[in-house]
C-alpha cells in the first residue's frame, strides 16, 4: 500500500506570518508529485506539478520545494492572508500504484487569523 | 470554458434508493475520474476513465457503477446507496493522463444517506 503523508494535519497562523507544511511520499520509482488548493465549498485547484529532483515552483507568495531522493515536498506560504485559508492537498504518481494512478494525501488544513 | 461540471450540489438518500451524479466537462479532455472524500482522509478514487467506452475501477469501486458514452460525460450511479457512501464526491478531468499534467476538479456533491 502506498501512502503520502501530510504534516500537520491542520495549523492556525496569524495573518503576516509566513508558514510551511510536508508531503513525504515513497521515494523509489518517483514520476511527479501534485500540490492542490481546497477552499470550503469550491473545486480543488492545482497550484503545482514536481517532476523533478530538486525542482523548486513559485506562485505568487506559495512556493514549493521536491526532494525525490529522500521523499518529501514542502510547501511554503509567505505572509500568510486570510484568503490563504484552505486545505492544501499533496498527490504523489509512481509507476506502482496500480489502479490509483494518483495517491492523494489526507491534507493539511490552514486557518490564517486576520 | 465552464470546465468540469457536476450535479446536484447536494443530496439526501435513504438507504437503499439509487441515484446518478452527473459529471460533463467542456475541454476535451480524454481522462475523467471519480473521487470521494470522507472525513480526515485523503481523496479516493472510485472509478476513472481513459476514453469514451473505456472505464475502469479505482480504488474504492464496490457499490458503484459508471458508464463513459461520450467524451464528455462521465456520470457515476449508486444503484443501492448504503450509509458507508456518505461522502463528497469528486468528478475531475485531465487531458492526457500524462502523469506532470494537473486535474480539473468539479466542485463536488455532498451526498447523504440515512
Amino acid at each position: 500500500i502506498l501512502n503520502v503523508e501530510q504534516s500537520p494535519q491542520s495549523l492556525h497562523v496569524q495573518e503576516g506570518d509566513s508558514t510551511n507544511f510536508t508531503c513525504s511520499f515513497p521515494s523509489s520509482n518517483f514520476y511527479a508529485l501534485h500540490w492542490y488548493r481546497w477552499e470550503t465549498a469550491k473545486s480543488p485547484e492545482a497550484l503545482f506539478v514536481m517532476t523533478l529532483n530538486g525542482d523548486e515552483k513559485k506562485k505568487g507568495r506559495i512556493s514549493a520545494t521536491l526532494n525525490t531522493k529522500e521523499g518529501y515536498s514542502y510547501l511554503y506560504i509567505k505572509g500568510s492572508q486570510p484568503e490563504d485559508s484552505a486545505t492544501y492537498l499533496c498527490a504523489f504518481i509512481t509507476p506502482n500504484s496500480g489502479n490509483t494512478p494518483l495517491v492523494f494525501g489526507k491534507g493539511t488544513r490552514l486557518s490564517v487569523i486576520a | 470554458n465552464a470546465g468540469v461540471t457536476q450535479t446536484p450540489k447536494f443530496r439526501i438518500l435513504k438507504i437503499g434508493q439509487s441515484m446518478t451524479l452527473q459529471c460533463t466537462q467542456d475541454m476535451n479532455h480524454n481522462y475523467m475520474y471519480w473521487y470521494r472524500q470522507d472525513p480526515g482522509m485523503g481523496l479516493k478514487l472510485i472509478y476513472y476513465s481513459v476514453g469514451a467506452g473505456i472505464t475502469d475501477k479505482g480504488e474504492v469501486p464496490n457499490g458503484y457503477n459508471v458508464s463513459r458514452s461520450t467524451t464528455e460525460d462521465f456520470p457515476l450511479r449508486l444503484e443501492l446507496a448504503a450509509p458507508s457512501q456518505t461522502s463528497v464526491y469528486f468528478c475531475a478531468s485531465s487531458e492526457t493522463g500524462a502523469t506532470n499534467e494537473k486535474l480539473f476538479f468539479g466542485s463536488g456533491t455532498q451526498l447523504s444517506v440515512l
